[in-house]
């Protein structure tokens, strides 16, 4: 079974220039989440989606963050304008969400690192 | 609002010692707990979990924890220590309704000496 892509795995991009990162999640699995690592620090949840539905993006900065998932499949997250703030590991993880996420294993991909010059 | 706290951002163990991680919870009422682990360059991966039942939990590479609701703790234990073992150890929990509030710990790093 593969696991979750992400892609690209390394991105360097000047701050206030616009990124997009891509993630596939493990087929068949519904619920999908977005965190970021920041150095040193436990990864912290940006959104989460439950097929193409968002169910928490609390933690999401709204005014240059944006993440969608169309078909309840792929998953885009995008920053714009980047911050030199936002240099951190972005995480994309997959639930079957057999009970909508909650008490499930979630499966990690590698990671994209951004870093923000 | 939820939060965890690892006791210790770095532990140094010898091979074949004894590997303990603390973890501890704040929540209003018992939520579910994890131990992830990430290898340099890698993604998370699920060590063990706690959502009910018996609350000594056992997972995978011979680590176990144990759910603590009077100390709000869950730490992970595993009996010898072996160099492939060292990582960092993140500790998580989340409520037990929809939504979730997945929330990490920051983490430990774990380093196995010869």
């Amino acid at each position: 079974e593969a696991g979750v892509a992400q892609s690209p795995r390394y991105k360097i991009i000047e701050k206030r220039q616009s990124v997009a990162f891509w993630c596939n999640p493990i087929s068949g699995h519904a619920t999908l989440y977005w965190y970021q690592q920041i150095l040193g620090q436990g990864p912290k949840l940006l959104i989460q989606f439950q097929n193409n539905g968002v169910v928490d993006d609390s933690q999401l900065p709204k005014d240059r963050f944006s993440a969608e998932r169309l078909k309840g499949v792929d998953s885009t997250l995008k920053i714009q304008p980047a911050k030199l703030e936002d240099s951190a590991v972005y995480l994309c993880a997959s639930s079957p969400s057999r009970t909508s996420g909650v008490g499930e294993t979630q499966y990690f991909g590698p990671g994209t690192r951004l870093l923000v010059l | 609002a939820q939060s965890v706290t690892q006791l210790g951002s770095h532990v140094s163990v010898s091979e074949g010692a004894l590997v303990l991680l603390r973890c501890n919870y704040s929540s209003s009422v018992p939520p579910y707990l994890f131990w992830y682990v990430q290898y340099p360059n890698q993604g998370l991966q699920l060590l063990l979990k706690y959502t009910t039942g018996a609350t000594l939990v056992k997972g995978i590479n011979g680590f176990e924890a144990e759910f603590k609701k009077s100390e709000t703790s869950f730490h992970l234990t595993k009996p010898s220590a072996h160099m492939s073992d060292a990582a960092e150890y993140f500790c998580a929990v989340s409520d037990r309704n929809y939504g979730q509030n997945f929330v990490f710990g920051p983490g430990t790093r774990l380093s196995v000496l010869p």
